[in-house]
């Protein structure tokens, strides 16, 4: 039983191209996320989303829009993708109500090498 | 601002020494602290967590206790082993709104 899920594990691109990853979670939650982690194992929060809401939009270029079809899952587009969006991006999830704070539990990763 | 200070990595270590990853942060008002835990290739994993001042985190022979007066929270494990090789990292939520701060993640390497 995966808890949450990302497609594809791998992506490798041409500067230039759009590209899509997207996640999945099947824990009830109320709350995903996407985190950026470079080179340096460095992790940044990117979005939150809270039921479709977005909550939390760090300083993140516009090339990057996160879309929220439903409150189980959260996918994240690139425009225009450049040398420096490489690197691992984690989707997360949290919130049932019912712990404070809410524990996130995260996907396995998806690494984007731009050529 | 917020952050999230650790130590630096790599740390080598041989199977069952004793293992302190230290941890110092800055936030207004009073955060809950995390210790995560990435296996090589994976995702990050919750090892343990602290909500108030003085709260002891334990999970998998790892602990931390949350130091209000000194800011910080290392992570300990009194016998590590060659699984425990991972990449750990401490994180704050201060404003319990799920917008977790990392520091910059400690890699621990264990020596049969």
């Amino acid at each position: 039983d995966t808890a949450v899920s990302q497609t594809p594990k791998y992506l490798v691109t041409q500067m230039g191209n759009d590209k899509s990853i997207k996640c999945e979670q099947n824990l009830g939650h109320d709350t995903m996320y996407w985190y950026k982690q470079d080179s340096k194992k460095f992790l940044k929060i990117m979005f939150s989303y809270n039921n479709k809401e977005l909550i939390i939009n760090e300083t993140v270029p516009n090339r990057f829009s996160p879309k929220s079809p439903d409150k189980a899952h959260l996918n994240l587009h690139i425009n225009s993708l450049e040398l420096g969006d490489s690197a691992v991006y984690f989707c997360a999830s949290s919130g049932t109500g019912q712990a404070v704070p809410d524990t996130q539990y995260f996907g396995p990763g998806t690494r984007l090498t731009v050529l | 601002g917020n952050s999230v200070t650790q130590m630096e990595g790599p740390v080598t270590l041989s199977e069952e020494a004793f293992l302190t990853i230290n941890c110092t942060y800055t936030a207004t008002g009073y955060p809950s602290l995390f210790w995560y835990v990435q296996y090589p290739g994976e995702g990050l994993q919750l090892l343990l967590k602290a909500t108030k001042a003085d709260d002891k985190g334990s999970n998998k022979g790892f602990e931390a206790t949350y130091r209000k007066e000194t800011t910080s929270f290392h992570l300990e494990k009194g016998s590590v082993q060659v699984s425990d090789s991972a990449v750990y990292f401490c994180a704050l939520d201060y404003n319990q709104g799920g917008k977790l701060i990392f520091g910059q993640g400690t890699e621990l390497s264990v020596k049969p």
